[in-house]
């Protein structure tokens, strides 16, 4: 089974639709866990480090629900500029190494 | 956030040369950063550890003879594919570790674009 899980997508919305995320991690007691944004051809950007129930910023809002193993992350009134790959990542390994998923692409139509 | 820069961005080097790709942290000490390399479609792949001073700890199947790594200071961590070949072309991006005492966060520099032919 593999660490970190995620649907591969893809996600095709239109322009101001809510779209959700699920990430499954197998480890129980992984403590830290982070969403990244990687555009085509370029390297992950940070986008949210989630360590406890959840965080927020704008339009964007991750959970992580230790009972169920899953995180999500939440993008709300999607833009066009929201387009690129999501991945999600556990950051529980040594030296907090990250075990990440295989990503979801997001395409946002107008 | 923080700053992480990689250079060069791109390089092109023929069969059995080897190539050196540096990797800084510029607004933050790190005493830990790490490499990955990334090919077309899939996911990053973390090839290894680099901890500033001592040396670094390798992934299952990375041959460490082939890729040096060297992180000689808080702020450099250097990755040398020796005798590249063409199946070693691929997308390698660093990364370094901030924050601490218990939380972490790793940022990543712009990748190097690896060609060998």
């Amino acid at each position: 089974r593999k660490e970190v899980e995620q649907d591969p997508g893809p996600f095709n919305v239109p322009e101001g639709a809510t779209v959700a995320f699920n990430c499954t991690y197998s480890n129980s007691a992984s403590q830290s866990f982070f969403w990244y944004r990687q555009d085509c051809r370029k390297e992950p950007k940070l986008l949210m480090s989630v360590y406890s129930s959840g965080n927020e910023d704008g339009r964007f809002t991750a959970q992580l629900n230790r009972a169920s193993q899953y995180i999500s992350l939440l993008i709300r009134d999607s833009k066009l500029s929201d387009s690129a790959t999501y991945l999600c990542a556990d950051g529980t390994g040594a030296n907090s190494k990250l075990t990440f998923g295989k990503g979801i692409t997001l395409s946002v139509r107008p | 956030g923080a700053v992480v820069s990689q250079h060069p961005s791109r390089v092109i080097c023929k069969s059995g040369t080897s190539v050196k790709i540096e990797c800084r942290s510029l607004d933050f000490q790190a005493t830990t950063m790490f490499w990955y390399r990334q090919f077309p479609k899939q996911s990053l792949m973390l090839m290894a550890t680099s901890n500033e001073g001592s040396k670094a700890t390798y992934e299952q199947g990375v041959e460490k003879d082939k890729f040096l790594i060297n992180h000689a200071s808080l702020t450099l961590s250097t990755l040398t594919v020796t005798s590249a070949h063409p199946e070693d072309s691929s997308f390698y991006i660093c990364s370094a570790l901030k924050g601490g005492p218990s939380i972490y966060e790793q940022y990543f520099g712009p990748g190097t674009r690896l060609t060998v032919t």
